[in-house]
């Protein structure tokens, strides 16, 4: 079946490097992708990584694919106050139904 | 929130009392959604909409139906609300994978 896992919690120096992992089941996935939630807010898209890549570099922002190990990572250099959230992976259900499986969030604190 | 707009933003129910979530988007896709978020659980789907005239079921569709009104507008119906629908509620749309979200409607079941 799909299951996409992360931790809970993560909490950084602002200045720091966050570094968010997940691991997913479905090894046909073709995009994973990666989501953030502002406090009252719906999901923003980030980033997303096509699975015949390895990584994936914008900006601040560097995703890294292990298929291999269905693991997925997000790394935020510089991490600032403004990052904090809920930060939310998730696959594209490879039976084109354009459906998402979502992990359970990670919430990223930030602090001075 | 990308042209996803959801009324309303808060809610109370008796529980037994119906209601209708609405949502509708302004880029005209053809793919929308239903999503829960509970704490701990991240969000799951509730129901989909491929295109217009079309409807399925996600991972949590009990309790609940959806209408397909017109591209734009996907409704939720609670027809007999029960506390364990207490949760938040997002609609998005698509494309595929990239998903662009409303700000949620906050809902409490008493």
């Amino acid at each position: 079946g799909e299951d996409v896992e992360q931790s809970l919690f993560l909490s950084v120096r602002e200045g720091d490097s966050s570094v968010i992992n997940c691991t997913y089941t479905d090894s046909s996935s073709t995009y994973l992708y990666w989501y953030k939630q502002e406090p009252g807010a719906g999901l923003q898209l980030l980033t997303y990584i096509f699975s015949n890549m390895d990584m994936k570099q914008d900006q601040r922002l560097t995703v890294l694919l292990n298929k291999k190990d269905k693991h997925l990572s997000l790394r935020i250099a510089d991490t600032q106050t403004g990052d904090s959230a809920i930060y939310f992976c998730a696959e594209l259900t490879p039976d084109n139904t354009d459906k998402l499986i979502f992990g359970t969030g990670t919430r990223l604190q930030v602090f001075p | 929130n990308a042209g996803v707009t959801q009324t309303p933003k808060f809610q109370v129910l008796k529980t037994g009392q119906s209601m209708t979530l609405q949502c509708a988007q302004d880029m005209n896709h053809n793919s929308m959604y239903w999503y829960r978020q509970d704490p701990g659980m991240g969000l799951r789907l509730i129901y989909y909409s491929a295109s217009e005239g079309t409807t399925d079921k996600g991972e949590v569709p009990n309790g609940y139906n959806v209408s397909r009104l017109n591209k734009r507008e996907f409704s939720l119906r609670l027809e007999s609300a029960a506390p364990s629908q207490t949760s938040v509620y997002f609609c998005a749309r698509g494309p595929h994978g990239e998903q662009y979200f409303g700000p949620g409607t906050r809902l409490t079941v008493t």
